[in-house]
């Protein structure tokens, strides 16, 4: 069956630095994938989405990767500041124009 | 106010009651989805619909059941709740006319079910 897995346990950063998030999937070949940021309590908000053929996409201190040669994303913040602490998703699209979720990664940075 | 609205917010409810989730949507899209996220399991699809006369299974719809009254509105029963169907519920949008198969999804503010 498909499966997505992200970063179990929290990561925890300080300010400034770059916080990298990883996803990595089995069993799937998305034809793209997408990030979402969840604050608590809080419906998940799109971020970033990237197709098969692109390598990589940014958008202001994000940056996402794909390679779907390790079917892995990797999702980087740059100049990490408190206020980008929450719960980051990731999804993969499947036929029939479904997403479906990974479990997501907490994100705390630290000032 | 919110694109997509549910309600209620909180419940809680007994085993074995019906209980009914409503969501409603003014960004004017066709696809609607409902989700259930537990901690450590993140977001799973419980059913999906693509326009008013189509409703798809996802991929955990036993005990739950969907209408899609109109083209903004979306609700989810529980027929008869268990315990295990204590959830955050989300509901969700997409606009498909983007050009991608599902497109970005919006969603919902939740609604957080306890089932005693």
């Amino acid at each position: 069956s498909q499966k997505i897995e992200q970063n179990s346990e929290a990561l925890n950063i300080q300010e400034g630095k770059t916080a990298t998030l990883t996803c990595n999937y089995t069993n799937y070949s998305p034809a793209y994938l997408q990030w979402y940021r969840q604050d608590p309590g809080r419906g998940p908000v799109f971020l970033l989405l990237i197709r098969e053929n692109e390598k990589e996409k940014r958008k202001e201190r994000l940056k996402v990767t794909f390679d779907t040669t390790l079917k892995q994303s990797l999702f980087h913040i740059t100049a990490s500041q408190p206020a980008d602490s929450a719960t980051y998703l990731c999804a993969l699209d499947t036929q029939g124009g479904k997403l479906i979720f990974g479990q997501g990664t907490e994100l705390s940075v630290k000032p | 106010d919110a694109d997509v609205t549910q309600t209620p917010r909180n419940r809680i409810t007994k085993t074995g009651k019906r209980i009914m989730l409503e969501c409603s949507q003014t960004k004017g899209h066709d696809r609607m989805y409902w989700y259930r996220q537990d901690p450590g399991l993140g977001l799973r699809l419980i059913y999906y619909s693509f326009d008013v006369k189509d409703i798809n299974k996802g991929e955990i719809s036993d005990g739950y059941s969907v209408s899609r009254q109109a083209q903004a509105k979306f609700s989810l029963s529980l027929e008869s709740a268990i315990p295990n169907q204590t959830a955050l519920y989300f509901c969700a949008t997409s606009d498909p006319d983007r050009g991608l198969d599902t497109g970005e999804l919006f969603f919902g503010e939740g609604s957080r079910l306890t089932v005693l």
